[in-house]
């Protein structure tokens, strides 16, 4: 059964520093890892997602890394903004079509 | 422009009542979804149904019934609701390849609250 860890529970930083959130997996036969923003009381939105074939995906401020072998995923956030402020979310997608999500890191920008 | 919808919204109920949760999306996707995500944030799948066709159902209580008139709706009934069952849930669709390397869209969850 796939496991998901994500390293911190919560986070808070002064507006300006980098983020750097952790997702580990259990087993390493995934199709792809997802990592998604949610904000309180909505939904989630999808903000990166990374194919089991590739190491990275970048998206303006967002840089999310994939190790698949060591079963890590590390989403980095250059220049956090107050706006980043949410709690984010790790999912890996198996050959199920099953999403199995961490518990989420909580990220607190300070103004 | 709503990509996935679900209605209602909110939902406050007593135990034993029944209840459903309606989603709809408009983004000509293949394979809809319903999660539940408990009081500790964890997201959890529930059922998955892909062209009508119920392709995963996790161990959850057979009062629990989702139903796919077509591929743009898949609605959750909840038989006699029980306290246990307040969470959020979430709908969510997307393409399956057949590999799920589709990028799942949610909806905005319904917040359900039994009494």
């Amino acid at each position: 059964k796939q496991e998901v860890t994500q390293i911190p529970a919560a986070l808070s930083v002064p507006e300006g520093e980098n983020l750097v959130l952790n997702c580990s997996f259990t087993d390493s036969a995934i199709y792809n890892l997802q990592w998604f923003r949610q904000d309180p009381g909505k939904g989630l939105t999808s903000l990166l997602l990374i194919q089991s074939s590739q190491r990275e995906q970048t998206s303006g401020r967002l840089n999310a890394s994939l190790d698949k072998s060591s079963g890590r995923s590390t989403l980095y956030i250059a220049a956090s903004q107050p706006g980043d402020s949410a709690t984010y979310l790790c999912a890996v997608s198996g050959p199920d079509y099953k999403l199995s999500f961490g518990a989420g890191t909580t990220v607190t920008v300070r103004a | 422009d709503t990509a996935v919808s679900q209605t209602p919204k909110y939902l406050v109920t007593q135990m034993g009542n029944d209840k459903s949760i309606k989603c709809e999306q408009n983004l000509g996707h293949d394979t809809m979804y319903w999660y539940k995500q408990d009081s500790k944030k964890f997201l959890k799948i529930m059922f998955s149904y892909n062209n009508k066709e119920l392709i995963i159902n996790e161990t959850v209580p057979n009062r629990f019934s989702p139903k796919s008139p077509d591929k743009a709706h898949l609605n959750l009934h909840i038989n006699s609701l029980e306290l246990g069952d307040s969470a959020v849930y979430f709908c969510a669709s997307s393409h399956a390849t057949g590999k799920g390397q589709e990028t799942q869209y949610f909806g905005p969850g319904t917040r359900l609250l039994v009494l």
